[in-house]
């Protein structure tokens, strides 16, 4: 069985400022990582993944995140956000076998201005 | 590259009808998903095709929930009688082959309201 903990179910913070989105999981396989991003009335879009490798990860729009696994944890981070980061962030983990996604409850990040 | 297609983008129907949600995944794509989201949450995992094979419906509420992928492309997702509790929108994703590297592509989504 996997889970996805998000940890902040809102974030505000203002344009230009650092932010980051935690994300914890359990899993008793292993597993891919996942960012998904979703624009109001829009389905879901990849942001990053982590696969295997280096446990720093470069995604699109300037987004990163760590893969920490003793601490089971999947942190996305932005060095300056803008206006058009405003939406909900998806946490994911994946079977790496069974290719079954779990997804976390997601994180409201409002950028202003 | 055409993404994964869904329709209708929007349905609003009374209580106790029918609807059905129609998706067309990216061409290729072996594995095809549907997801249901509501509100405020995450999508929640209805059913998996492998192809034209439901290899994961256990999620699926069998009684008024029901699927098909015929020609393992294109496939239907079919309530009814639709509940209250239905409202929500229906994702439809797919990979090229399931667990090659997990990552899904969504399709728009087709957000039901039931009066």
């Amino acid at each position: 069985a996997q889970s996805v903990t998000q940890l902040d179910s809102q974030v505000p913070v203002f344009e230009e400022a650092p932010v980051e989105l935690r994300c914890n999981y359990s899993s008793s396989v292993s597993v891919y990582l996942f960012w998904y991003v979703q624009y109001p009335n829009q389905g879901l879009q990849l942001l990053l993944k982590y696969l295997s490798g280096s446990t720093l990860v470069k995604g699109i729009n300037g987004f990163e995140a760590e893969f920490n696994k003793s601490q089971t944890s999947f942190h996305l981070r932005k060095p300056s956000v803008h206006i058009s980061d405003t939406a909900e962030y998806f946490c994911a983990v994946s079977d790496t076998n069974a290719g079954k996604s779990t997804f976390g409850d997601g994180t409201t990040l409002t950028v202003k201005p | 590259e055409a993404g994964v297609v869904q329709s209708p983008r929007y349905k609003i129907i009374e209580k106790k009808q029918p609807v059905a949600f129609w998706c067309n995944p990216i061409s290729g794509h072996n594995t095809l998903y549907w997801y249901l989201q509501n509100l405020g949450q995450g999508p929640e995992l209805l059913i998996r095709y492998e192809n034209e094979e439901a290899v994961d419906d256990s999620q699926l509420p069998k009684d008024r929930f029901s699927a098909e992928r015929l020609k393992g492309v294109d496939s239907t997702l079919k309530i009814q009688p639709a509940e209250l509790g239905d409202s929500a929108v229906y994702l439809c994703a797919s990979t090229q082959r399931a667990g090659d590297t997990g990552e899904l592509f969504f399709g728009e989504g087709s957000r039901l309201t039931v009066l």
